[in-house]
């Protein structure tokens, strides 16, 4: 069965620290895709990247990065240098070869504190 | 480029009455998808149209609930038959077809349907 997991349910970290969140999967698919979304308080949710099961690449894109590990089926998000505007709840997502829905997690709220 | 488009924003109902959501998806998206999203959870997906067919459903989507793509382009959700279960964010989403790839899914503001 598919499964997401972010057990941090909210963190708080005062601006300019680093902070990064967890995801931890489940899935018996050998091709599977990873992806995490921001839901600020507007509420629309923006899609942040997308990662396949074949590529294990790490990716950093400006103050973020993402580190993806089959070994322990974990696809961590590292905010560098956090600021406010990054105050928002975090949603990782899950979507298999042979379906089109995606699976998300409970969502972890980030506050950042000025 | 116009993003995805949900109409209402907001809707409140009392139980036992019919509603019904459109979702405008971006412009030349073939695949639109209807999530759920209630209060401190993550989107639960409901269903999946590929064009104006409708390749997959949710055990989710109870037999209250319809959903359509007449001509491939907007869609509708309907739930009849309210009940205050039914209340919480009904997200649309689409993405385009790519051919041996995968496109990540686009999101509406959402519905919030509030159910009294």
């Amino acid at each position: 069965a598919q499964k997401v997991t972010q057990a941090q349910t909210e963190i708080s970290v005062v601006e300019k620290e680093d902070v990064t969140l967890d995801c931890v999967y489940e899935t018996r698919d050998t091709t599977y895709y990873l992806f995490w979304y921001k839901q600020p308080p507007s509420g629309e949710l923006v899609f942040l990247i997308r990662r396949n099961s074949f590529d294990e690449q790490n990716e950093i894109s400006g103050r973020y990065s993402w580190n993806f590990q089959k070994s322990t089926s974990s696809f961590n998000f590292t905010i560098t240098a956090s600021q406010v505007v990054d105050s928002a709840v975090y949603f990782c997502a899950l979507r298999d070869s042979g379906t089109y829905k995606y699976i998300f997690g409970t969502g972890t709220r980030l506050k950042v504190l000025a | 480029d116009t993003g995805v488009s949900q109409n209402p924003r907001h809707k409140i109902t009392k139980r036992g009455q019919n509603v019904t959501f459109r979702c405008d998806p971006i412009s030349e998206h073939n695949r639109l998808y209807w999530y759920r999203q209630t209060l401190g959870q993550g989107p639960e997906f409901l269903t999946y149209f590929q064009n104006e067919a409708q390749l997959e459903k949710s055990r989710l989507l109870s037999d209250r609930f319809s959903a359509e793509r007449p001509k491939g382009s907007f869609s509708t959700l309907e739930i009849q038959r309210t009940e205050q279960g039914d209340s919480a964010m009904y997200l649309c989403a689409s993405s385009s077809l790519g051919a041996g790839w995968v496109s990540e899914q686009f999101f509406g503001p959402g519905t919030r349907l509030t159910v009294l």
